[in-house]
């Protein structure tokens, strides 16, 4: 079955950055566009990310264009998402989602918190 | 960007209700590109409906989607208790990919 297990979560100070990792399995990693999407403590679903099959093609949300860097290791079977310059408002909960379109399985998320 | 607005905010519903949830775009939503996900606390987004009308696998038939252009509906039409949650839309026919900002639906 699919499984998308993110990791590298954590505390970090403003102007720190932090890189996360989503394991996949289950499904032909190489074949498909992932995402990632953050959820800020008690709000709504903001997405991040998204990258193509082979990491051609990329494209950012506006808050984090210049920051973030999605990138890909397909014979790792993984995704990456690269946080620099980080904000307070970066605080979130970090989603890994399969596809870019509708996701239907994602990951259990990692949190990530910005603060001093 | 396109901001997706749902209302109302919060509804609270006995179970065997029907319940109506709307999400309304700024602009038309391309080849109906809308998506409704159900979240419950501490859990990762669930697809319930793409494309406006398609319902994902493993969706009952109680969830119903509706709409096009920039006026979309979900429709549950017999509430049973694991259905209460928060529900989001969301637009994939342009970039950014944006979400609305959520119904909660809340145990009368």
């Amino acid at each position: 079955q699919v499984q998308l297990v993110e990791s590298g979560g954590g505390l970090v100070k403003p102007g720190g950055s932090l890189r996360l990792s989503c394991a996949a399995s289950g499904f032909t990693f190489s074949d498909y566009y992932m995402s990632w999407v953050r959820q800020a403590p008690g709000k709504g679903l903001e997405w991040v990310s998204y990258i193509s099959s082979s990491g051609s093609t990329v494209h950012y949300a506006d808050s984090v264009k210049g920051r973030f860097t999605i990138s890909r290791d397909n014979a790792k079977n993984s995704l990456y998402l690269q946080m620099s310059s980080l904000r307070a408002e970066d605080t979130s909960v970090y989603f890994c989602a399969r596809g870019y379109q509708y996701p239907q399985h994602w990951g259990q998320g990692t949190l990530v918190t910005v603060s001093s | 960007e396109i901001v997706l607005t749902q209302s109302p905010g919060t509804l609270s519903l006995s179970p065997g209700e029907r319940a109506t949830l709307s999400c309304r775009a700024s602009q038309s939503v391309s080849s109906n590109y809308l998506a409704w996900y159900q979240q419950k606390p501490g859990q990762a987004p669930r697809l319930l409906i793409y494309g406006a009308s398609s319902r994902a696998t493993g969706i009952p038939d109680r969830f119903t989607g509706s709409g096009s252009g920039t006026d979309f509906t979900l429709t549950i039409s017999r509430l049973e208790p694991e259905d209460f949650a928060v529900y989001y839309c969301q637009q994939s026919g342009s970039s950014p990919r944006t979400f609305g900002q959520g119904t909660k639906l809340e145990i009368k």
